[in-house]
């Protein structure tokens, strides 16, 4: 029983570097969303999806893409890092629909750092 | 803009106090209000409200949403050293845009 998956857990870039957070859920959820959390602070929404093929952006959608080719992944691409970008990010999935009647389903969030 | 804003940003309680947390928010198309609590790792779920002056409770743990005033509160009685955390609200719009508050950070002192 996965549920949502997010590799990697850590991860050090240089500014300038590009990668790509990875987030799988195996509960067939329509739903996913990418959220990023700074020291003491909430949760702001980066970007989200309601299905395969759509995508739409949150609070703080710039520097990041997304896609959603499946409905099981939802990666989250940072094109070139940089400093402002040092965060824990968590991605999180629930039904359509859903997404207001029941919790969300949270993965356990990666840690970056861009140096 | 939308917006979900949390009252006080940090509080400091003895243990046995009661406390009160606040959420407001202003949405386009509103739908739900969800409480969650944040301790190490991701943020586990307290509570959901969707009708106006129906308190939900859990135990010391107890939440109402008024839909006239945009808000909602969070009440914890007889607290103990365990409810240190992170208290976030999140509010879900029409669109499943799910928004989060900026969270009240709880520390509860022996």
């Amino acid at each position: 029983n996965a549920g949502v998956t997010q590799t990697p857990k850590f991860q050090v870039l240089k500014t300038g570097q590009s990668m790509t957070l990875q987030c799988a859920q195996d509960m067939n959820h329509e739903y996913m969303s990418w959220y990023r959390q700074d020291p003491g602070m909430g949760l702001r929404l980066i970007h989200y999806s309601v299905g395969a093929g759509i995508t739409d952006q949150g609070e703080v959608p710039n520097g990041y893409n997304v896609s959603r080719s499946t409905t099981e992944d939802f990666p989250l691409r940072l094109l070139s890092a940089a400093p402002s970008q040092t965060s824990v990010y968590f991605c999180a999935s629930s039904y359509v629909g859903q997404v207001g009647n029941s919790p969300l389903h949270f993965g356990n969030g990666t840690r970056l750092t861009v140096t | 803009e939308d917006k979900v804003v949390q009252s006080p940003l940090s509080l400091v309680v003895h243990e046995g106090d009661t406390v009160t947390l606040n959420c407001s928010y202003e949405v386009t198309n509103f739908r739900s209000l969800l409480w969650y609590k944040q301790e190490k790792k991701a943020p586990t779920f307290l509570f959901m409200l969707t009708s106006s002056g129906i308190e939900k409770k859990s135990g010391r743990l107890s939440s109402i949403l008024d839909k006239k005033e945009l808000s909602s509160i969070l009440n914890i009685t007889a607290t103990q050293t365990g409810d240190s955390a992170i208290y976030l609200c999140a509010v879900v719009e029409g669109n499943e845009k799910l928004t989060f508050g900026t969270g009240t950070r709880l520390t509860i002192i022996p």
